[in-house]
């Protein structure tokens, strides 16, 4: 049974990178898309970006500019950084795996998910 | 990208059915099969209910169907129960080879 966990930082400064790592257990990184997804409170689901197994990415276009979604194999994990963060900022952030070995289109595997707050 | 479009709320009763909306344009939904659906509970991860339009993951119970006409994707829920009151998120496939969102119904059962 493949599971995902989320770790890192639950406050990160206005202005200052928010880092998050996600960890895959009970299943290889190969082969299959992983997201980031994220849920201000009280608010709907936003698709950050994804990276495949071979290490090609992709962006929401509203947050291509501040995103770096990354791939260590080795650990069998998969990271997210997100830049110059503000207020607006502050979600639950997921990470997930598509269903499909090739396409992306279906979230079959969800980490807990993890608060971050932006303050100072 | 722009969120799908969906109700903020719809409600029934049990045993009835309901029927929940998501609307995009030609360059996600209706220009693709992949087309899903998510279940989620308060404080909880999101559950794949629906993929490819109408397809069921196994253990998704079979009172929930999907279907699609043009740019507008659909939920169907049969023999509403209690438990199946939950936010309910559309999502589809882009021409951009990104993923995008609808912006979430709240199902009440009544």
């Amino acid at each position: 049974q493949v599971q995902l966990q989320e770790s890192g930082p639950g406050l990160v400064k206005p202005s200052e990178t928010l880092s998050l790592s996600c960890t895959v257990s009970g299943g290889s990184i190969s082969s299959y898309y992983w997201s980031w997804i994220r849920q201000p409170p009280g608010k709907g689901l936003e698709w950050i970006g994804y990276i495949y197994s071979s290490g090609a990415t992709n962006y929401n276009p509203s947050l291509k500019s501040r995103v770096t979604i990354s791939l260590d194999t080795s650990k069998n994990q998969f990271s997210l950084k997100l830049s110059s963060v503000t207020a607006a900022d502050a979600a639950v952030y997921y990470c997930a795996r598509d269903r499909y070995q090739h396409q992306l289109g279906a979230f079959d595997y969800w980490g807990q998910g993890t608060l971050v707050t932006v303050s100072s | 990208q722009s969120a799908l479009t969906q109700p903020a709320s719809v409600s029934g009763s049990p045993g009835q059915s309901i029927t929940i909306s998501c609307t995009g344009t030609s360059s996600d939904v209706g220009g693709y099969k992949y087309v899903s659906w998510y279940q989620q509970y308060p404080g909880k991860a999101p559950k794949l209910m629906i993929y490819e339009v109408n397809n069921r993951p196994s253990g998704v119970s079979n009172r929930f169907s999907g279907s699609k006409s043009a740019n507008t994707a659909s939920l169907t829920i049969s023999g509403l129960q209690p438990e199946d009151e939950a936010d309910y998120y559309c999502s589809s496939y882009t021409i951009s080879t990104t993923v995008v969102f609808g912006g979430g119904t709240k199902l009440t059962v009544l």
